[in-house]
């Protein structure tokens, strides 16, 4: 089976603190995405990487980092948190870049920032 | 713009009934179609693919349907369970470089005893 997992499940912190989530998956997967998910807004992509020292933008990056210097590691940085960026985020991962292959999800972090 | 929408935003129902979510998609060119459910504070699962050319796939007592040509797709579950509670998604693949995703707002399913 694969497995996504996260660092934390639940984080509080302060306006101006930098962040870091942890993702890691333990199926070899090149493909690694980071979301975030807002109630009415579905799940938004932050930054994805096609294979390790690789990262692309997504649809939201302004405000976040990514650093991939695993393979099986996909880091996202909030390099000074705000409070809009409280949100769920969502790591997933994949096997190559296909269509058909699915995105593997992680459990989640819930992130507030005070 | 590639866009995914799903009605009804939330649905209650009595355990043991019926129910039909909805998902238009507006992605092109279409890949595939997945249905994701996701449980309270859990990451999405994968239920149902579908390509362009299948209009029908079951997974157990959920049974998703496409339809390519109105780029309309349903997901039908039967005999809900209390279980069945969560956040179904709709999830759209496009079929360019990157295969990336477009994700419906999601159905948020109750069911009640």
């Amino acid at each position: 089976d694969v497995k996504v997992t996260q660092s934390s499940r639940y984080l509080v912190k302060r306006t101006g603190e930098k962040v870091f989530l942890e993702c890691v998956q333990d199926m070899d997967h090149e493909n690694m995405f980071w979301y975030r998910q807002d109630p009415g807004l579905g799940l938004r992509l932050i930054y994805f990487s096609y294979d390790v020292k690789m990262k692309e933008k997504g649809d939201i990056p302004e405000g976040y980092s990514v650093s991939r210097e695993k393979k099986e590691r996909f880091s996202l940085i909030l390099e000074s948190a705000s409070t809009n960026q409280t949100s769920m985020y969502l790591c997933a991962s994949r096997m190559r870049l296909a269509g058909y292959n699915e995105q593997f999800f992680g459990p989640g972090t819930r992130l507030t920032v005070l | 713009k590639n866009q995914v929408e799903q009605s009804p935003q939330s649905l209650i129902i009595l355990e043991g009934k019926n129910c039909t979510l909805q998902c238009n998609y507006t992605v092109s060119p279409f890949s595939n179609l997945r249905w994701y459910k996701q449980d309270t504070g859990r990451g999405p699962v994968s239920l149902t693919i579908m390509t362009f050319s299948e209009n029908t796939k079951s997974n157990g007592r959920y049974t998703a349907t496409l339809d390519a040509d109105t780029k309309q797709s349903s997901l039908h579950i039967t005999a809900s369970q209390l279980s069945d509670s969560a956040s179904y998604i709709c999830v759209v693949s496009a079929n360019n470089a990157g295969n990336m995703l477009t994700f419906g707002g999601g159905t948020r399913l109750m069911v009640k005893p």
